[in-house]
């Protein structure tokens, strides 16, 4: 089925603890983006990449770092977990034409 | 002020009842308008997109939009249970980079 997956589904993690959150998809689209939903506070957008080898900031973008190395992957690591970045983390993707994005399940992290 | 704002809810209507969402947006260079469902820890799912004024229909959906008041609309006819979902507006700059700004999002209920 194609789409987006999001690795892990949920973790706890230790403050202080680097963690990598997986995204891999395989409808060739050139465009993904990490956002994290908190309540209250709506869909937020950390990072993105247009295409492979280019990446940029969003809006939240302190505290952590993106790849793009291939189409298909977008990885979103977190050098050394705060307590603040307790939330759930969406990977999506989007085409060219920017028709919509595609969303993946999502990765819900807590750092305690 | 927010870019955009939208009513968090919860809204509770009974079923066959015409639901009617909202957002509003502060900035008049935003050109393409989207609607997201998204069901409880999933990740979100485009439902309507539109880039005129106007309204364009699918199915029980209507989405409208109104440039001149800044203001957009989903109204979902005949509402089921299933509809039972929190929906999220999203909008869009004509940059080329395609990247979203989203509503917080509204928490529906409808009760059988």
């Amino acid at each position: 089925i194609a789409g987006i997956t999001q690795a892990p589904t949920s973790q706890i993690l230790a403050a202080g603890r680097r963690m990598t959150l997986r995204c891999t998809q395989d409808m060739r689209h050139n465009a993904m983006y990490w956002y994290r939903q908190d309540l209250g506070l709506g869909l937020r957008l950390i990072h993105y990449s247009n295409t492979a080898g280019t990446t940029g900031k969003g809006e939240v973008p302190d505290g952590y770092s993106v790849s793009r190395a291939n189409t298909d992957d977008f990885p979103l690591t977190l050098a050394s977990a705060v307590p603040s970045q307790t939330s759930v983390y969406f990977c999506a993707s989007s085409d060219a034409t920017g028709d919509g994005y595609t969303f993946g399940s999502g990765t819900r992290l807590t750092v305690v | 002020q927010k870019e955009v704002e939208q009513d968090p809810g919860p809204l509770s209507v009974p079923e066959g009842a015409i639901v009617s969402l909202n957002c509003t947006y502060s900035n008049s260079a935003f050109q393409y308008f989207m609607w997201y469902r998204q069901y409880s820890r999933k990740g979100p799912e485009l439902l309507m997109y539109t880039y005129s004024s106007g309204n364009k229909e699918d199915g029980r959906f209507t989405a409208q939009v109104d440039k001149s008041s800044k203001y957009i609309s989903l109204f979902i006819r005949d509402s089921q249970p299933s509809d039972s979902a929190t929906y999220l507006c999203a909008m869009i700059f004509p940059s080329g980079t395609y990247k979203y700004i989203f509503g917080t999002g509204t928490r529906l209920k409808v009760l059988a």
